[in-house]
């Protein structure tokens, strides 16, 4: 079936480091894949999706490539805020009426000033 | 626009007593709606899936069960809760490849 395999984490950053969260995944066809976070005590909200393989989502500074050859959706980020600080949650969903939207386990994330 | 409501935000409830939370969509029709189950410090968990009225599947054998009595409306329900339901339950909807949007979350919290 689909899967999504992310690293869990935690991961805990320095302001102003670098951020990669990896993230796999396992589908037949061509699912659209799917950044989500979650800032605390709140529901997700999408941080942004690509839908083919090669497009590139970005949003807030953050950016993942879909990447079909290796099956991954990596999210990264040249430069964290402290406001970054949230759940990240790396999600799938392929075409179909019937398809359920698959998600990662989440990666807290923590950003110290 | 659409938008997703899902309440109460946060309730505590005895162990052994029922259950009911809401959720309700706006601005769309037939969606495909979801139940998940974020226990404290731990991903989110599937709980149950719609994709119609009356159409519910399970992911999770568990305490819980889910009905969707009408288009934009799905309910969780228990008769008897247990400790280990306590936690972040949160509904959600999708249409066809378009974004998840998520409800606000309810806090239970089983004594």
């Amino acid at each position: 079936g689909n899967s999504v395999t992310q690293m869990e984490g935690p991961v805990t950053l320095s302001e102003e480091a670098f951020l990669t969260i990896n993230c796999t995944y396992t589908a037949t066809g061509y699912p659209s894949l799917f950044w989500y976070v979650q800032y605390p005590g709140e529901g997700l909200q999408l941080l942004l999706k690509a839908t083919k393989a090669d497009d590139k989502g970005s949003n807030k500074g953050f950016e993942a490539t879909y990447r079909k050859e290796t099956t991954s959706f990596h999210l990264e980020k040249g430069s964290v805020q402290v406001s970054d600080s949230a759940v990240y949650f790396c999600a799938l969903k392929r075409l179909g009426g019937s398809e359920k939207l698959v998600f990662g386990k989440g990666t807290k994330l923590t950003v110290n000033p | 626009s659409q938008t997703i409501h899902q309440w109460p935000a946060t309730l505590v409830q005895p162990v052994g007593s029922p259950l009911s939370l809401e959720c309700t969509v706006e601005g769309t029709s037939n969606p495909n709606l979801y139940w998940y189950r974020q226990a404290a410090g731990r991903g989110l968990q599937l709980l149950f899936y719609s994709v119609g009225i009356g159409q519910i599947s399970s992911e999770v054998p568990q305490n819980l069960s889910a009905s969707r009595p009408q288009d934009r409306q799905f309910i969780l329900s228990s008769k008897k809760l247990l400790l280990s339901d306590s936690g972040f339950y949160l509904c959600a909807w999708v249409k066809g490849l378009a974004e998840a949007f998520f409800g606000q979350g309810t806090r239970l919290t089983v004594v």
